[in-house]
């Protein structure tokens, strides 16, 4: 069974980082592409990032280039999003979830990143 | 950039109707790379449709998708009650759309 476990998420300033980590299992980890998508509240999915195979090729959403970082640790099979410069607007939930061709399949459930003062 | 405009944005309809959700892209794309998902409150999407019409597995055959070009469907041919909540259309496992949600007449 596909496992997704998202952790990291918090309470943040404006300004602050935080590292999001996604803990793979049950599958391949190496041989899938892999996504975050961030849902805000009250509002609907938006595509964060998502990263090759190999860790090779990254996709940005534009609100988001140049301040967060999508990496991978295939030994580990886990999945990371560096955030830096966090501000009010980036407050969501986020998920770690698997790329298959065009489409995203599997899902964990979620971490909740919270920026305010 | 590829942006998806979907309608409704709300669509009321009672259990046992026909629901016809439409995605449109602002230019045209490869059916191959629509997707559409569904979300509850509280839990992760659900993929339902990949490469414009095929099933994801354990997708009931209610749930259908169609279309090319600019314009997508996704159809669901009898509303269940667990089917009134958020759909989206995703193109290239990237760009969602902005959702529509279907609700209890």
């Amino acid at each position: 069974e596909v496992q997704l476990v998202e952790s990291g998420g918090g309470l943040v300033q404006p300004g602050g980082s935080l590292r999001l980590s996604c803990a793979a299992s049950g599958f391949t980890f190496s041989a899938y592409w892999m996504t975050w998508v961030r849902q805000a509240p009250g509002k609907g999915l938006e595509f964060v990032a998502n990263i090759k195979k190999d860790g090779t090729y990254k996709v940005y959403v534009d609100s988001v280039r140049g301040r967060f970082t999508i990496s991978r640790d295939n030994a580990e099979n886990s999945l990371f999003l560096q955030m830096d410069g966090l501000r009010a607007e980036d407050t969501a939930v986020y998920y770690c979830a698997r790329d298959v061709t065009f489409a995203i399949d599997s899902w964990g459930q979620g971490t909740l990143v919270s920026v305010s003062t | 950039e590829i942006v998806l405009t979907q309608s409704p944005g709300t669509l009321s309809l009672s259990p046992g109707e026909r629901a016809t959700l439409s995605c449109r892209a602002s230019q045209s794309v490869g059916t191959n790379h629509l997707a559409w998902y569904q979300h509850k409150p509280g839990q992760p999407p659900r993929l339902l449709i990949y490469g414009g019409y095929n099933r994801a597995t354990g997708i009931p055959d209610r749930f259908s998708g169609s279309g090319s070009g600019t314009d997508f469907t996704l159809t669901i041919s009898s509303l269940e009650p667990e089917d009134f909540v958020v759909y989206y259309c995703q193109y290239y496992g990237q760009t969602f759309g902005q959702g529509t949600k279907v609700e209890v007449k």
